[in-house]
């Protein structure tokens, strides 16, 4: 597999703040990367996605990508006690390689 | 229809049986997947199957064989498995088109091997 690490969780922020997700990988040949949110006992499903080095935004999440540096990051703003979860990165080489980050989970405190 | 259908829901099996997942879509995808995700990890890419060829082993046991018998069904086939093999079992599928990141994820296989 693919290294893929992410920032050690558990992270911890207040509602309404901003939860910073990080994501570091080892394949120079990634392409395009994507972010999952997976609930508790529930299987993942897909966030966003991004392409090109920038940022990319989705009502409050923004997908930041920097491949130079080989980062990519999630920001969700306005944090809600809904977005309790873990968020898995997953950097795709080939044309069906997914291989997920080690992932990180936030906890929003009401 | 967006499901991934998984079946069973959850399976007990001993070391010397022999049983098989099964996951269906009809979503007229063309890339499936079988991932194996234990507590607390992130689901761990097992196989690939592309066209309805297997395109990606991940250096998998042999005592998992996976099959594609058509487009819109994937088994995964167990044998003498070891109790280090519980985990939830979780088949997913995508459209196959390069680059296209996602999967559509059933419910997961719960499988526990005494």
């Amino acid at each position: 597999q693919k290294e893929v690490e992410q920032n050690s969780g558990p992270l911890s922020v207040p509602e309404g703040a901003i939860a910073s997700l990080n994501c570091t990988y080892s394949d120079r040949g990634s392409q395009s990367f994507f972010w999952y949110r997976q609930y508790s006992g529930k299987s993942p499903e897909l966030i966003m996605f991004i392409y090109s080095n920038g940022d990319k935004e989705d009502g409050r999440f923004t997908a930041q990508l920097n491949k130079a540096s080989q980062y990519v990051s999630l920001l969700i703003r306005d944090s809600q006690p809904s977005d309790s979860a873990t968020y898995l990165c997953a950097p795709q080489t080939g044309a069906n390689n997914l291989f997920f980050g080690t992932g990180t989970r936030l906890t929003v405190i009401p | 229809d967006t499901e991934v259908t998984q079946t069973p829901k959850h399976l007990v099996m001993g070391m010397t049986n022999k049983k098989s997942l099964k996951c269906e879509q009809h979503m007229g995808h063309r890339a499936m997947y079988w991932y194996k995700q234990k507590a607390k990890k992130p689901p761990e890419l097992m196989f690939v199957y592309s066209y309805e060829k297997l395109s990606i082993n991940e250096s998998v046991p042999s005592r998992f064989s996976p099959e594609c018998p058509n487009s819109s069904l994937l088994n995964l086939h167990l044998h003498a498995l070891q109790p280090e093999d519980s985990a939830l079992y979780l088949c997913a599928s995508s459209s196959g088109t390069p680059g296209t990141g996602e999967l559509f994820f059933g419910e997961g296989s719960r499988l526990t091997v005494l």
